[in-house]
C-alpha cells in the first residue's frame, strides 16, 4: 500500500529554522518531491532528492533516507511569506505517480 | 510559470448533472493528469494521460471520465455529479515520465 505521513500543523517564529518531517512507506520509490502551497493556490514544485543526502537550495534544504522511508524539509531564516502547506510526494517505480502525504500547515509568527 | 489554465475556475452545480472541466497546456508536454485535493487526504490522482488518446485510471477514478483529443487539452468529465465530488480539482503537467510535475490554478466545484 501507499502511506505517507506528515505532521499536520507547526508553528515557528520569523527569522528561526523549522524542519518539517515525512515518513513513507510505498510499494515504490523514484524519488521524493516538497511542494509549497498558499491557501487557495496551486502547489508548487520546492526540491526533489532521489538519492540519500541532503539537497541545499537557498533557504530550502530537504534530506532523504531511503532505508528509513524518511525525509526532512528545512526552512531557514523563516519570513512571513513562507507561511503555507508543504506536501510531501512519493513517486513511484514507473514515475507515472506522484502519491501525496496530507501536507503540513506551518504557520510563521512575528 | 508553466503554462497551465484551467477552467472553470470555480462552479456550482446541482447533483445528478453532468459537469466537465478543462485543462489547457501551452508547454507542449506529453503527461498530464487530473488531482483533487480535499482536507485530510490531500492531492489523490483521479487519471492521468500519457499522450493524444491515451489515458489511464488513478486511485479515486469511479465517477470521473477523461478525454484527450489533442496534446494540449486535457478534460475531466463527472458523469452524474455527487456532493462527494465537490472538492478543489488541479491539473498537472510534466514533459516526461518521471519529471517533475507542475499544478494548474485549480478548479473549485460545489456539488449541492
Amino acid at each position: 500500500g501507499q502511506n505517507i505521513d506528515q505532521p499536520t500543523e507547526m508553528t515557528a517564529t520569523e527569522g528561526a529554522i523549522v524542519q518539517i518531517n515525512c515518513t513513507y512507506q510505498t510499494s515504490g520509490f523514484n524519488g521524493l518531491f516538497w511542494y509549497q502551497q498558499h491557501a487557495g493556490e496551486a502547489p508548487t514544485f520546492l526540491s526533489y532528492n532521489v538519492l540519500d543526502g541532503l539537497e541545499e537550495k537557498g533557504r530550502f534544504s530537504s534530506f532523504l533516507s531511503r532505508s528509513k522511508g524518511y525525509s526532512y524539509l528545512l526552512l531557514k531564516e523563516l519570513q512571513m511569506k513562507d507561511s503555507a502547506s508543504y506536501l510531501c510526494a512519493v513517486r513511484d517505480n514507473y514515475g507515472q505517480n506522484f502519491v501525496f502525504g496530507p501536507g503540513t500547515r506551518l504557520s510563521v509568527l512575528p | 510559470d508553466a503554462g497551465i489554465t484551467q477552467s472553470p475556475r470555480h462552479k456550482v452545480t446541482e447533483t445528478g448533472t453532468p459537469v466537465t472541466l478543462r485543462c489547457h497546456q501551452t508547454e507542449n508536454h506529453r503527461y498530464m493528469y487530473w488531482y483533487r485535493q480535499d482536507p485530510g487526504h490531500g492531492l489523490r490522482l483521479i487519471h492521468y494521460s500519457y499522450g493524444v488518446k491515451d489515458t489511464d485510471k488513478g486511485e479515486v477514478s469511479d465517477g470521473y471520465s477523461v478525454s484527450r483529443s489533442k496534446t494540449e487539452d486535457f478534460l475531466l468529465t463527472l458523469e452524474s455529479a455527487t456532493s462527494s465530488q465537490t472538492s478543489v480539482y488541479f491539473c498537472a503537467i510534466s514533459e516526461e515520465i518521471g519529471n517533475t510535475i507542475y499544478f494548474g490554478e485549480g478548479s473549485w466545484l460545489t456539488v449541492v
